[in-house]
């Protein structure tokens, strides 16, 4: 089955520093998705992209679907204490009825340093 | 605003309970999910309904069944509770073709 390669599993990084990220796979996604994940909490959804070589932004948070349909990237800049958490990639393949699953990388593990 | 809640946040069962886990959506959501987030192992989905009455299997539905009786509510039922199950269970909705919302998540533990 598909499966989300995302890197770096885990940053510590100084307030103030960019942040990058980045999920890759072998299959083709029509979507992808990163959402971020505090403690005791469920995901909540960042940013949304729906076409390849689409980038969209959200404040600091900047997001690319990559022009194959593999891959994603998250930019942070600027960082803040708060932007602590872990950072989930999702890519969205269409099934029966019009549905989307999604498939998970394992996360990247936030630490801000103020 | 989307609005996914689920019945608890934190469940201590027994080995060998029956588990009755309770999601519900205000949003009039097609799609509902239900998956487990284990560390190290990301999200990994357990089943999904895209209709009332409707389930399909997810990648791992082994040792769970789902219930969807109403459009709003989506429940996880574990018929016998093993330690292996302890883990933490979100719930997701989503309209057709949209992105998936989570619920905050129920932290199982089973002793």
């Amino acid at each position: 089955g598909q499966q989300l390669n995302q890197s770096p599993q885990s940053m510590f990084i100084q307030e103030g520093e960019d942040v990058s990220m980045n999920c890759t796979s072998s299959s083709i996604f029509n979507t992808w998705l990163w959402y971020k994940q505090e403690p005791g909490e469920g995901p909540v959804l960042l940013i949304a992209l729906y076409k390849a070589g689409e980038l969209t932004s959200n404040g600091r948070l900047t997001a690319q679907f990559g022009i194959t349909r593999k891959d994603s990237f998250l930019n942070i800049s600027a960082s803040i204490p708060s932007d602590v958490g872990i950072y989930f990639c999702a890519g969205g393949f269409l099934i029966q009825g019009g549905s989307e699953k999604l498939v998970f990388g394992k996360g990247t593990k936030l630490t801000v340093n103020p | 605003d989307v609005k996914v809640t689920q019945s608890s946040r934190y469940l201590v069962k027994r080995t060998g309970e029956k588990v009755f886990l309770e999601c519900v959506q205000d949003m009039d959501h097609e799609n509902m999910f239900w998956y487990r987030q284990d560390p190290g192992l990301g999200l990994r989905l357990i089943y999904f309904s895209y209709d009332v009455k409707m389930k399909e299997k997810g990648d791992i539905p082994e040792g769970y069944s789902v219930s969807r009786e109403k459009k709003e509510r989506f429940s996880l039922i574990l018929e016998s509770a093993s330690t292996n199950q302890t883990s933490m269970y979100l719930c997701a909705s989503s309209s057709l073709g949209d992105e998936q919302f989570f619920g905050p998540g129920t932290r199982l533990t089973v002793l």
